[in-house]
């Protein structure tokens, strides 16, 4: 059984700071994917990753990708109010027919930035 | 071009009554699937569909059901609403192609309580 697990759930930041997220998984998959979730809002497509050793960045956010420790980062660099919100990591089980679209996610990381 | 489009935003029903939550899509995915949210636990997926006609259970499957008899539509059914099903819904469509990530969106979400 797939298992996605985030750390830290919550992270207090001050402005103009670097941090890491971190998304472990249980099973080989080769697609993961970032979301960010603003409260009372959908998600919000921030990366897709799908090979070993991908690195895709988009401004403040850098996300990578080891398969073989089977292991995700989503760094943020600079860190300002505005990204403030609680970023998911999900994986693709493969479980559910082998298909795209049925995720596994984490429980979810809770970014605060404060000034 | 709406996305994905959930109906009702809101709802609140009484334990043991039935109800159908709405999803549909214009995006011509093949891919649909139901999630919950909970507080502290991710999303989980509850229903998924790979095609108009064919549809399989996901995580937690109990208490809902589910049909696609277009491309278009993927509706959730409560057969019973028991508490236990306060929480919020997404419905999320993808491409799907198998072999390339592709962005998988998501609806706005539905927030439901069972009292």
């Amino acid at each position: 059984e797939l298992k996605v697990e985030q750390n830290p759930l919550f992270l207090s930041m001050q402005e103009g700071k670097n941090y890491t997220i971190y998304c472990n998984y249980s099973t080989t998959s080769d697609r993961l994917y970032w979301y960010r979730q603003d409260p009372g809002k959908s998600l919000e497509s921030l990366f897709v990753l799908l090979s070993n050793g991908a690195v895709k960045q988009e401004g403040r956010l850098m996300a990578s990708l080891d398969t073989k420790a089977r292991l995700s980062t989503l760094h943020i660099t600079a860190a300002v109010h505005d990204l403030s919100a609680t970023y998911f990591c999900a994986v693709d089980s493969g479980n559910y027919g082998g298909s795209q679209g049925n995720l596994i996610f984490g429980k979810g990381t809770k970014l605060s930035v404060k000034p | 071009n709406a996305g994905v489009t959930q109906t009702p935003k809101f709802q609140v029903l009484k334990t043991g009554q039935s109800m159908t939550l709405q999803c549909a899509q214009d995006m011509n995915h093949e891919y649909m699937s139901w999630y919950r949210q909970d507080p502290g636990m991710g999303l989980r997926l509850i229903h998924y569909s790979v095609g108009a006609g064919i549809t399989d259970q996901g995580e937690v499957p109990n208490g809902y059901n589910v049909s696609r008899s277009t491309t278009e539509d993927f509706p959730l059914r409560l057969l019973s609403a028991a508490p236990s099903q306060t929480s919020v819904y997404f419905c999320a469509s993808s491409r799907g192609t198998g072999l390339s990530g592709n962005t998988i969106y998501f609806g706005e979400g539905s927030w439901l309580t069972v009292v």
